[in-house]
């Protein structure tokens, strides 16, 4: 079974700066995908970011970028710039073919003014 | 953009009592999926469903827990007799069909279930 792992429950960073969250995951799988949600105090599930197992090159979103080690397993979001905004539970989910996605424990994210 | 839609926002429901959670996936999804969130915890895998039936569904979807699609919009999740372990919060996603699996999911904004 696939399993995803986050291994940060909290994490904070000041306004303006750099953070990164941490998630390795486990499948004997070569073909999956790997995805960041983001969920606010909403509680609505938002996709912040996701990458195709198969590409080499890390997947970048404005101030979003992962560091996808694919020996490793690894698969961390690091946020740039960090604003007020960003702050909420950020969940890493991976999802291979013909199966469904299933999700990390979650990370908090505090972001300081 | 298109968004999936869930009702109602927030349902209190006494234990043993029988309730559905609505959801309304973007039109042109043909795969379904709930998902819940215990307070404070992990999303967690219920069900996924395509072409009128359950593709896959997980351990904690038991017995007491059953899908429809009664019309071409909508999407329910039953839950027949109610406990108080079951308080979490739901989430409806739907995806296309094919290879734009890779895009993941949509989700809907949830619905809070409390049980009482």
């Amino acid at each position: 079974a696939q399993t995803v792992t986050q291994s940060q429950p909290e994490m904070s960073v000041q306004e303006a700066e750099t953070v990164t969250l941490s998630c390795t995951y486990d499948t004997s799988e070569s073909d999956y995908y790997l995805f960041w949600y983001k969920q606010p105090p909403s509680r609505q599930m938002i996709l912040v970011i996701r990458q195709e197992a198969y590409k080499q090159q890390n997947a970048t979103e404005n101030r979003f970028s992962v560091n996808f080690q694919k020996a490793a397993k690894s698969f961390s979001l690091k946020i740039s710039d960090s604003q007020l905004g960003d702050a909420a539970m950020y969940f890493c989910a991976y999802r291979s073919l013909g199966n469904d996605m299933r999700f990390g424990a979650g990370t908090r994210l505090t972001v300081k003014p | 953009e298109p968004e999936v839609t869930q009702t109602p926002s927030h349902q209190v429901t006494q234990m043993g009592q029988e309730v559905i959670l609505r959801c309304v996936p973007i039109s042109n999804h043909l795969y379904f999926y709930w998902y819940r969130q215990i307070l404070g915890q992990k999303v967690e895998f219920l069900v996924s469903f395509y072409n009128n039936e359950i593709s896959e569904k997980s351990e904690i979807f038991d017995d007491q827990f059953s899908v429809e699609r009664p019309d071409g919009s909508n999407f329910t999740l039953k839950i027949r007799s109610t406990k108080l372990e079951d308080s979490a919060m739901y989430f409806c996603a739907s995806s296309e069909t094919g290879t734009a699996f890779i895009y993941g999911y949509t989700f809907g904004s949830g619905t809070r279930l409390t049980v009482v």
